[in-house]
């Protein structure tokens, strides 16, 4: 089981870039990382997704060094509606192992003016 | 607007009482996934369904059950309430049998008096 760390809460201020970091020690060969975001009362969003190395979209990048323990969500330039919970999963895209959907509690970002 | 939609979004009774929340998943998804969130805690997965078919199940208690219709619809029963069951209930989908990126609804919020 690839279980994650992320810290609990982080801070910022509009306008910086924000890393949140997953630690996922036990990480498998086939495993890919997921971030969601979530928002109060609402269902979780799909962020990005990566195996290796940098992804990056519209909305965020995703960083996974070479050794894949670890993965970093940025997120540039933060404004004030970033202010969420987001969650790293670790696990196969198309696998059985129903393991794998554990959300835990996350990380909540705020953001202020 | 993720395209899956959950009914009723607010649902208030009491303890003892039996409940059924509703899920439409995106048009062309086969995968329905329930969750349960209770406050300030990370989603728990409860169950998935794929094309009528249970295909894998979560932390879901013997009160509860769900069910995937011809139409692709998903029900999810809560029957002998608990004032522990009052949540957030979230569904979610995909477009195969086993879980990728999933696209979830607005939640149903329960309340159990």
């Amino acid at each position: 089981l690839a279980k994650t760390t992320q810290p609990i809460s982080m801070d910022s201020y509009e306008g910086q870039e924000v890393n949140i970091t997953c630690s996922h020690n036990n990480i498998a060969t086939n495993d890919y990382i997921t971030w969601y975001q979530q928002f109060p009362s609402q269902g979780p969003r799909f962020i990005i997704q990566g195996y290796k190395t940098k992804v990056t979209n519209e909305v965020a990048s995703l960083f996974i060094p070479a050794d894949r323990k670890s993965s970093t969500l940025s997120l540039p330039r933060v404004s004030l509606s970033d202010t969420a919970v987001y969650y790293c999963l670790v696990g196969v895209p198309l696998s059985y192992n129903t393991d794998k959907l554990i959300f835990g509690t996350g990380t909540r970002l705020q953001v202020f003016p | 607007d993720s395209g899956v939609t959950q009914t009723p979004k607010h649902l208030i009774t009491a303890t003892g009482q039996r409940v059924t929340l509703r899920c439409s998943p995106r048009s062309g998804d086969l995968s329905v996934y329930w969750y349960q969130q209770s406050l300030d805690q990370g989603l728990q997965f409860l169950i998935q369904y794929y094309n009528g078919e249970e295909r894998a199940k979560g932390n879901i208690l013997e009160r509860f059950s769900a069910q995937q219709f011809p139409d692709l619809h998903s029900e999810l029963n809560l029957s002998s309430l608990e004032l522990g069951d009052s949540a957030l209930y979230f569904c979610a989908s995909s477009v195969g049998a086993l879980e990728g990126i999933q696209y979830f609804g607005a939640g149903t919020r329960l309340s159990v008096l």
